[in-house]
């Protein structure tokens, strides 16, 4: 069985610019979640998507954003690129959840660097 | 807010010690525990998730406690191996399903 599959594994972009990261779930879960890993300030919650919609996000300005497709593949989008969006990026996938204590399974994450 | 740390943050030990890795989280109000490895620029890869009826769970060399009354989970690895060497990291899952993760500890086990 596959594993969380995360693309690009690097991504490097300039200050202002914008970044799209994509992950494709484990096959038969529905729920996509993504954190970021900033040097430092340890594993952040991101966004949450189950079924196509945003269910929870975490304390990120509006431009983190995403989008979960048909196929429960998923797309985070950072706009305007600052110094400190330099991090990695982790997407996780689990089974529905609503109290259903299914573990979450990590990609192996982006890593985006900004100069 | 649920807050998750983890001390201390680096350890290093000679090979087949055992070890006791140390977890606590502020709000007891949780549905599960999960204890993860991430190895350098990789994942993190589940080790063991306890719910929040649970005590205990075992796996292997790895067997992880709870006591979600005094806000605490250990991790305990018997006869530790280089192969070990790693970041461990606790994390708690309440009502809201995201993950608060502690900023985990460096293992380093020497041969």
């Amino acid at each position: 069985e596959a594993g969380v599959t995360q693309s690009p594994t690097h991504l490097i972009k300039t200050r202002g610019q914008q970044a799209t990261l994509r992950c494709s779930p484990i096959s038969g879960h529905t729920s996509v979640y993504w954190y970021q890993q900033a040097l430092g300030l340890g594993l952040q919650f991101l966004l949450w998507y189950d079924e196509g919609e945003e269910r929870n996000r975490g304390n990120f300005p509006p431009r983190f954003s995403g989008r979960q497709f048909p196929n429960y593949s998923s797309e985070l989008n950072v706009n305007a690129l600052e110094l400190e969006d330099s991090a990695l990026y982790l997407c996780a996938s689990s089974p529905m959840q609503y109290y259903s204590n299914q573990p979450q399974h990590f990609g192996d994450g982006t890593r985006l660097s900004i100069l | 807010k649920q807050e998750v740390t983890q001390i201390p943050a680096a350890l290093s030990v000679p090979e087949g010690e055992n070890l006791v890795l140390n977890c606590s989280f502020t709000d007891s109000a949780i549905y599960n525990l999960q204890w993860f490895r991430q190895d350098p620029g990789k994942g993190l890869t589940s080790l063991l998730l306890i719910q929040s009826s649970q005590r205990e769970q075992t796996s292997g060399r790895l067997n992880a406690s709870l006591d979600k009354s005094s806000g605490r989970s250990t991790l305990y690895i018997a006869a530790s191996q280089p192969g070990d060497s790693a970041t461990y990291l606790c994390a708690v899952q309440g009502g809201s399903e995201k993950l608060v993760f502690g900023k985990g500890m460096k293992l380093t086990v020497n041969p």
